[in-house]
C-alpha cells in the first residue's frame, strides 16, 4: 500500500513569506501528526489532527498553523517566516497510538 | 532536560561487527516505545515497537530490549552493514488521561552510526 507522502520535497523561501507544506496519509489512517527536526533541536511535534480536528499541540508560535480536509490530507502553514524556520519537516499517520509511518519530509530552506 | 536521553551520540563500526545503542528515558507512564532508523534527509523508518509490558522485540538484525524497572532500552545490531549507516532514534510514546499520546512523541536526539567497509 501506498506510505505517507509529502510535497514538495524541497521548498526555498525568502524570510517574511508564508509557505504550505501537504501531507497525504497512509488509506484508511485518519491521524497525522506533524514533527519539525532540526540539527540543534532534533525532533520536535507541532501538532496532530483526527477527523479534521486538532486534537493535540506542541510548543510553537501561532505562525505555525495546520489543518486536517475530509478525506485526511492535511496541510501544515508557516507564516512569516524566520529563519530558524529552516528545517526538515515530517507528518506521520497512524490508525492507533501503536505505530506512526513517517513519511520522507519537505526540506525547507529559508533565504 | 530531555526525557530520552540517547548514547553514544555518534559511533563508528566495521562492517560485519555487532553494536549496541542505549537509550534512557524518564517518561511516565508510557505507552510504548520505538526505535526508528532514519538515513540522511529521509523520514524515519520504524525498526520496533515495544509497549511497555513487553521485554524484547527483534526485526531481522534489529533487537531491542525494554527495562522499565531501570527505564533503559537498548538496539543491538548483529552483523552490521553499510546501509546500517544512519542516525537512530529511541522514541517514547506518553500516554495521557486519553490513554494515548495523541501524535505527541518524546523524542532522543539519536545515534549516528557509521559503518566502514
Amino acid at each position: 500500500k501506498a506510505g505517507v507522502t509529502q510535497t514538495p520535497r524541497y521548498l526555498i523561501k525568502t524570510r517574511g513569506q508564508q509557505v504550505t507544506l501537504s501531507c497525504s496519509p497512509i488509506s484508511g489512517h485518519r491521524s497525522v501528526s506533524w514533527y519539525q527536526q532540526t540539527p540543534g533541536q532534533g525532533l520536535q511535534f507541532l501538532f496532530e489532527y483526527f477527523s479534521e480536528t486538532q486534537r493535540n499541540k506542541g510548543n510553537f508560535p501561532g505562525r505555525f498553523s495546520g489543518r486536517q480536509f475530509s478525506n485526511s490530507r492535511s496541510e501544515m502553514n508557516v507564516s512569516t517566516l524566520e529563519l530558524g524556520d529552516s528545517a526538515l519537516y515530517l507528518c506521520a499517520s497512524s490508525l492507533t497510538d501503536y505505530g506512526y509511518t513517517f513519511g520522507s519530509g519537505t526540506r525547507l530552506t529559508v533565504v | 532536560k530531555n526525557q530520552v536521553e540517547q548514547s553514544p551520540q555518534s559511533l563508528i563500526i566495521l562492517e560485519g561487527k555487532n553494536c549496541t545503542l542505549q537509550c534512557n528515558y524518564t517518561v511516565s507512564p508510557f505507552s510504548n516505545l520505538r526505535w526508528y532508523k532514519q538515513d540522511t534527509g529521509r523520514g524515519p523508518v520504524s525498526l520496533t515497537i515495544m509497549t511497555f509490558s513487553e521485554n524484547t522485540k527483534s526485526n531481522g538484525r534489529y533487537t531491542a530490549t525494554l527495562d522499565a524497572d531501570t527505564k533503559q532500552s537498548s538496539l543491538h545490531i548483529t552483523a552490521s552493514q553499510l546501509s546500517d549507516s544512519a542516525s537512530y532514534i529511541c522514541v517514547v510514546s506518553p500516554t495521557n488521561a486519553g490513554g494515548t499520546s495523541y501524535g505527541k512523541l518524546t523524542f532522543g536526539q539519536g545515534t549516528i552510526l557509521t559503518v566502514h567497509p
